[in-house]
């Protein structure tokens, strides 16, 4: 089945020491996103990826970086985490986000724990 | 500003009873709209959409949504809930010119034996 993959599903990083969250997707979409959700809260969307174009949210802070090296690949770097930095994180695909009518499809999560 | 207001932070309701989750808009235009549900430690699924069209959207798991411009709502509901249905809810709206995912806040459901 086509589907958006996230690994690790849980992962525990130290305060400062860097930390990547990898997704992969089997839907051939174009834009990748990715979210941060706090607990109890909505996503909220850090940046995104159309195609190889990077589009940053402008409240993202600069600790949190992304790369996409292929369609199927999307990764969140986060250079030096911090305790605030505890969240799950989310990946996202739609098509083609220069259609309208378009629906994005969730990756399961990946839930960072930051010592 | 455009907005998505879930006005129920936290609803209970007793297995087999109806369902009703409520949910505003605000945008310029009608946006397209949806509704996803997230079990506990998971991703979001998508239950049903709307675009255009038919105002009552049959989706997923016997969900059901109805739009009302008049309202700036698009209201989730289901005849008989199960157990399994406990969960958090979230409703999010788009522009009809494409752009940004807006959220609401969620609402988070829980059944009772």
């Amino acid at each position: 089945d086509a589907m958006v993959i996230q690994n690790p599903r849980y992962q525990v990083t130290q305060f400062g020491k860097p930390v990547t969250l990898s997704c992969s997707q089997t839907l051939n979409h174009n834009v990748m996103y990715w979210y941060q959700q706090k607990s109890s809260q909505a996503p909220k969307l850090l940046f995104h990826y159309y195609d190889k174009d990077f589009n940053n949210e402008a409240d993202t802070p600069d600790n949190f970086q992304s790369r996409r090296p292929n369609t199927s690949f999307c990764f969140l770097d986060i250079r030096s985490p911090g305790l605030g930095d505890a969240a799950m994180y989310l990946c996202a695909t739609s098509r083609d986000e220069r259609l309208v009518q378009e629906t994005q499809y969730f990756g399961p999560g990946t839930r960072l724990l930051v010592l | 500003a455009q907005s998505v207001t879930q006005p129920d932070i936290h609803i209970t309701v007793s297995e087999g009873a109806s369902l009703e989750l409520r949910c505003n808009y605000s945008y310029g235009a009608t946006p397209y709209l949806f509704w996803y549900v997230q079990s506990p430690g998971q991703g979001l699924q998508l239950l049903l959409k709307y675009f255009s069209g038919d105002t009552l959207v049959q989706g997923i798991k016997g969900f059901e949504a109805e739009f009302k411009r008049s309202q700036s709502s698009f209201n989730l509901r289901k005849p008989s809930v199960h157990w399994s249905d406990a969960a958090e809810y979230f409703c999010a709206a788009q522009g009809n010119q494409g752009g940004k995912l807006i959220f609401g806040q969620g609402t988070e459901l829980s059944v009772k034996p």
